[in-house]
């Protein structure tokens, strides 16, 4: 199976400030022929289901405000959230959905 | 606005099978666009893939659970439903189930989640 690492484990970020969290596949999930990763980020709060960020590593979900963005390409991304909102405080997975089977990473619990 | 809805004991036995069902509102689960999955996540650890069905019964399993999981889809009621068979204590999770799209042929992310139920074994 694909192992997803996702680093930090936890982070704590000031209201107003940037939040960057890594995520890295063991192997590249990246399709050559259409040039998409197969990566996507979620958020996850208690009581709530996983909602759906960011698609083919960098495509933002409708509605997910713009202060969210993906990037990367091969086995490393990263999601980044430009200035962190009270709201935010969650945990986010990445996953993989290039291989069977689909994979997640262990998540990185996001403090304010 | 697309809905899904787990339902099902919130509690099996060792050994026994654990059924779940997953009633989709607000859209048709007849489409060929999309497959339905079920996803887990034991306390304290990574969301698990467990397998996805399509509306014409298209089934893909994660390997590691295959051998204990049965996926059917009844499409008169827009439902869905998981079996897992012989479950022991580490099948204690909360259970999602999902829609995701099917794109170039290839399941994808998953777009809408249900709530989530979670199911304890325990005698």
């Amino acid at each position: 199976d694909i192992v997803m690492t996702q680093s930090p484990d936890s982070l704590a970020v000031s209201l107003g400030e940037r939040a960057t969290i890594n995520c890295k596949s063991s192997q590249s999930v990246l399709y050559s022929s259409n040039n998409k990763d197969y990566l996507a980020w979620y958020q996850h709060k208690p009581g709530h289901p996983p909602k759906l960020l960011i698609y083919w590593a960098s495509t933002r979900e409708s509605g997910v405000p713009d202060r969210f963005s993906g990037s990367g390409s091969g086995t490393d991304f990263t999601l980044t959230i430009s200035s962190l909102q009270a709201e935010d405080v969650a945990v986010y997975y990445c996953q993989q959905y290039y291989y069977t089977p689909h994979t997640f990473g262990q998540g990185t619990q996001l403090q304010i | 606005q697309l809905q899904l809805q787990e339902s099902g004991p919130g509690m099996v036995k060792p050994s026994e099978t654990l059924s779940l069902t997953c009633i989709v509102s607000g859209g048709s689960i007849r489409i060929n666009d999309y497959y339905w999955g079920w996803i887990r996540q034991p306390p304290g650890k990574r969301l698990e893939w467990i397998g996805s069905i399509s509306y014409s019964g298209n089934t893909y399993y994660n390997p590691s659970l295959k051998s204990r999981v049965t996926m059917s889809v009844d499409t008169s009621r827009n439902q869905f439903s998981l079996k897992l068979n012989f479950v022991i204590a580490a099948d204690t999770a909360v259970y999602y189930c999902a829609r995701h799209p099917v794109v170039a042929a290839t399941l994808s992310f998953f777009d809408y989640w249900g709530q989530g139920t979670l199911v304890t074994v325990s005698s």
